[in-house]
């Protein structure tokens, strides 16, 4: 099956600065890539997505690319704000078996230092 | 104002009892997903459904048990037959197309005593 793998697990970074958080996926059949912040005692919450026939996507501060080659998607952050700091998972998702079936990452602790 | 709702956002369980968890959504969704969340853990399916009466076994589907009589809900049962019950429940749906986003309720966080 598909398996997700994030990095890193904690990243600290001074307000302002950007912020890089890395996936690697298994499964080439995988076309679709959600990102979700999750605040404490929160559910996740999608900031930004990418299709596997599209290779970079912005959106404000926040971006997104996907290398398809590699197996590899990012999620870039610029300008952080001390409202950025959460919780970042990423996703990979294909259909399989007559459902969605999406794998999540691990997850991401975002602390943007004022 | 449309949206998944969960309930109750806490809840505590004696062991050997059984509980169930609420899920309502009025986005016209058709599917519908039961995730459980653990500390330093990604998400993990435990039961979805495509369509009303119907729900297939995700990936830790032991323990536990669901219901779709109704578009709307999607109950999540925890029995006593699950071990390590404590965790937090997220209840997310979509459309339910190839690629399409699911979209999380605000969890409800259940605890063994």
């Amino acid at each position: 099956g598909e398996n997700v793998e994030q990095h890193p697990s904690t990243l600290s970074v001074q307000e302002g600065d950007s912020a890089v958080i890395k996936c690697t996926y298994s499964d080439s059949a995988s076309n679709y890539f959600p990102w979700y912040k999750q605040e404490l005692g929160k559910g996740p919450q999608l900031i930004i997505d990418i299709r596997s026939n599209v290779g970079e996507k912005k959106d404000q501060r926040i971006a997104v690319t996907l290398n398809k080659t590699a197996k590899h998607f990012s999620l870039h952050i610029t300008e952080t704000q001390p409202e950025d700091s959460a919780v970042y998972f990423c996703a990979a998702s294909m259909y399989s078996g007559g459902y969605q079936k999406v794998t999540f990452g691990t997850g991401t602790k975002l602390q943007v230092i004022p | 104002d449309g949206g998944i709702t969960q309930s109750p956002k806490y809840l505590f369980r004696k062991e050997g009892q059984n509980v169930t968890l609420s899920c309502e959504q009025n986005l016209n969704h058709d599917a519908m997903y039961w995730y459980r969340q653990d500390p330093g853990q990604g998400l993990r399916l435990i039961y979805y459904s495509q369509i009303v009466n119907d729900f297939q076994k995700g990936d830790i589907a032991e323990g536990y048990s669901v219901s779709r009589e109704k578009k709307e809900s999607f109950p999540l049962t925890v029995t006593s037959a699950q071990k390590n019950p404590t965790a937090f429940y997220l209840c997310a749906s979509n459309v339910g197309t190839v690629t399409d986003t699911q979209y999380f309720g605000p969890g409800t966080r259940l605890t063994v005593l």
